[in-house]
């Protein structure tokens, strides 16, 4: 099976442009997280989905981001305009989840670079 | 590797030895938790996980324990290798979505 995938591994861009996060869970799953990683605060939740329905984005640090998820199989989020703060390596999980008790299985991340 | 911290814990072992990796949770009401492991460049990837209702859990090469009294988890990796370098973390889940993951242990295996 594959797992989830992200797209894509790397970007660098300048500030002030927009930038575009992709992520295809794995098939069934039934919720999709978005976490950032960062040196300094280690990993951190965003937002999260059940069924396409985002059900908690208290993390999400400002208006800039955003996220979707169109269908079961594509999320996105978005960062506009980005500032050399948003740098950091952003991951997608996806579970399986009749119940909490389920693990997350992340995908390998893109490492982003604000200039 | 990329992930976190100048400033992780660090474990250093060497190969062949068993490692004990151990972790604080913060919320007495936690219900869940999980190991992952976290190589560089990679996501973390799912280890093992324990329900609170138990207080060790056994895998392949890999033993969780679990101690609520003083809210502590832990980590055995038995005959470790150097494949086992990498970072690990574990989580904990309140009944909810949330995962609330620690900041990491390196674990750092001499060959």
């Amino acid at each position: 099976d594959a797992g989830v995938i992200q797209s894509p591994r790397h970007e660098v861009t300048e500030m002030g442009q927009e930038v575009t996060l992709r992520c295809k869970p794995i098939s069934g799953h039934d919720y999709l997280f978005w976490y950032r990683q960062t040196m300094m605060r280690g990993l951190e939740l965003l937002i999260y989905f059940n069924n396409n329905v985002p059900i908690d984005d208290s993390g999400m640090p400002e208006d800039r981001f955003s996220a979707k998820m169109p269908n079961a199989s594509f999320s996105t989020l978005k960062i506009q305009p980005s500032e050399p703060r948003d740098s950091a390596v952003y991951f997608c999980a996806s579970s399986l989840g009749s119940g909490n008790n389920q693990p997350q299985h992340f995908g390998d991340g893109t490492r982003l670079s604000i200039l | 590797g990329e992930s976190v911290g100048l400033h992780l814990p660090t474990l250093s072992v060497q190969e062949g030895d068993n490692s004990i990796i151990n972790c604080a949770y913060s919320n007495s009401a936690s219900d869940y938790f999980i190991w992952y492991k976290q190589e560089s460049g990679k996501g973390p990837q799912f280890i093992i996980d324990i329900r609170s209702n138990m207080d060790k859990r056994q895998g392949q090469r890999v033993t969780v324990l679990l101690n609520k009294t003083v809210k502590h988890l832990s980590l055995q990796i038995a005959a470790t290798q150097p494949g086992d370098s990498a970072v690990y973390f574990c989580a904990e889940n309140t009944g909810g979505f949330k995962t609330i993951f620690g900041a990491g242990t390196r674990l750092f295996v001499k060959a």
